[in-house]
């Protein structure tokens, strides 16, 4: 039973347009929501999160945005370039359970120019 | 240094044999962590030690062996393995209860 999915396996965008990543869940206990880049051959990068008390976490082109009452959230990133051509991961967890985090099966985003 | 090294990149073993996993890390964190991952699928939590301590483990079958030696190394020891457990391991460390995982690049394993 996957508690994290993430239901489209690719992406492909316009190098300048906008690229929206989605991932759902289904633990309402979960209350920390991270995003990580994956490059081939590399391990996964950690790229944003965002804490269930808020609703939208922002860092330069990357924007997470999170629903609690549909359980989604979203990552934004805007302008697309060809470099963040990668696997993209959701992840969760619950605060009180550590470091157990619970991740999404990744969507590939590919960004062309 | 950021790096969290993992060695080695590939590894091809028998069912018989052992082997063994490193991944080291000189970032000064407390807590590291081994996760496996399948073609396709989202990487599984396996172990976590926190200040050389194992803390979770996620009933992961006892041919596969943690240890860690001191804070800057983990190891997976592998003994008589079946083909399914071929995967990608990934080794992460961090902070304690901090979010942010370093991870390595991973030990393309399989077993034959």
């Amino acid at each position: 039973d996957q508690q994290v999915k993430q239901n489209s396996p690719s992406l492909s965008v316009q190098e300048g347009r906008i690229s929206i990543l989605n991932c759902d869940y289904t633990n309402s206990m979960f209350d920390y929501f991270l995003w990580y880049k994956k490059y081939p051959a590399e391990g996964p990068t950690f790229l944003i999160s965002i804490s269930s008390i808020k609703d939208k976490n922002e860092d330069g082109r990357f924007t997470v945005f999170l629903n609690k009452s549909a359980k989604h959230l979203s990552l934004h990133i805007v302008p697309s370039q060809p470099g963040d051509s990668a696997v993209y991961f959701c992840a969760a967890k619950r605060k009180e359970y550590g470091n157990k985090l619970v991740f999404g099966a990744g969507t590939i985003l590919r960004v062309k120019s | 240094d950021t790096e969290v090294t993992q060695t080695p990149k590939h590894l091809v073993m028998g069912m018989t044999n052992k082997k063994s996993l490193k991944c080291e890390q000189h970032m000064g964190h407390r807590a590291m962590y081994w996760y496996k991952q399948k073609a396709k699928k989202p990487p599984e939590l396996m172990f976590v030690y926190s200040y050389e301590k194992l803390s979770i483990n996620e009933s992961v079958p006892s041919r596969f062996s943690p240890e860690c030696p001191n804070s800057s190394l983990l190891n997976l020891h592998l003994h008589a393995l079946q083909p399914e457990d071929s995967a990608l391991y990934l080794c992460a460390s961090s902070h304690a209860k901090n979010e942010k995982l370093f991870f390595g690049s991973g030990t393309q394993l399989s077993v034959l």
